[in-house]
């Protein structure tokens, strides 16, 4: 199985700052590395796939970049209500795998 | 739009055989062209997917569980079933039905609400 990588796995962050979050895999996943928001109670939502698409209806300052092992969510200019825990899932090889997520709160 | 709604007892004994159903509205599931299956959130172990299948009956499986499980569609009545044999505590966890795209290269696209399952004797 390929074993997936999250980091940080919790962060606090201003409104407007920056974030990003970073998704390792034990082997390459070549760009099948799909990104997900969960807020509490929720199911998760699909936010960005493959790498870099986003979803349609998904704000344009949540970005995803990365190929191979290494991979970046960026939320550029964060709100209030992205307050959430974030996990990257890789679709290159089955059985397909979660990242253990990082929770972004709001400081 | 296509929802996803979950049903099932929320308590089950160890030993014993965990069985969901999920309930797809908004459409047929033969007219998608999607995988459907089951995806569980716990502390320990974080989102772990379970197995998914297609109306067709092609299956995609996990093998760190698939002697365990079962993923079956119904298109009559337009449901997907999870059956988990031999239950520990281990298994206790929020399921989720979800579709799962091969065209957008492997999202799981749709999520039902989820529903939380405990195995305590």
């Amino acid at each position: 199985d390929i074993q997936m990588t999250q980091s940080p796995s919790s962060l606090s962050a201003s409104v407007g700052d920056r974030v990003n979050i970073t998704c390792r895999t034990s082997q390459t996943v070549t760009t099948y590395l799909n990104w997900y928001q969960q807020k509490p109670g929720k199911a998760p939502k699909l936010l960005i796939f493959p790498a870099s698409t986003l979803q349609s209806g998904v704000p344009s300052r949540f970005s995803g970049s990365g190929s191979g092992t290494s991979f970046i969510l960026t939320i550029s200019g964060l709100q209030p209500e992205d307050s959430a825990t974030y996990y990257c899932q890789q679709s290159y090889s089955s059985p397909w795998t979660f990242g253990h997520g990082t929770k972004v709160e709001i400081k | 739009q296509l929802q996803l709604q979950e049903s099932g007892p929320g308590l089950v004994k160890p030993s014993e055989t965990l069985s969901l159903t999920c309930t797809v509205s908004g459409g047929s599931i033969s007219s998608y062209n999607y995988y459907w299956g089951w995806i569980r959130q716990s502390p320990g172990k974080g989102l772990e997917w379970l197995g998914s299948i297609y109306h067709t009956g092609s299956t995609y499986d996990n093998p760190s569980l698939m002697s365990r499980v079962t993923v079956s569609v119904d298109t009559s009545k337009n449901q997907i079933s999870l059956r988990l044999r031999s239950v520990t505590a281990a298994d206790t966890a929020v399921y989720y039905c979800a579709t799962f795209s091969i065209l957008s290269s492997g999202t799981f696209d749709y999520w039902g609400q989820g529903t939380r399952v405990t195995v305590s004797s």
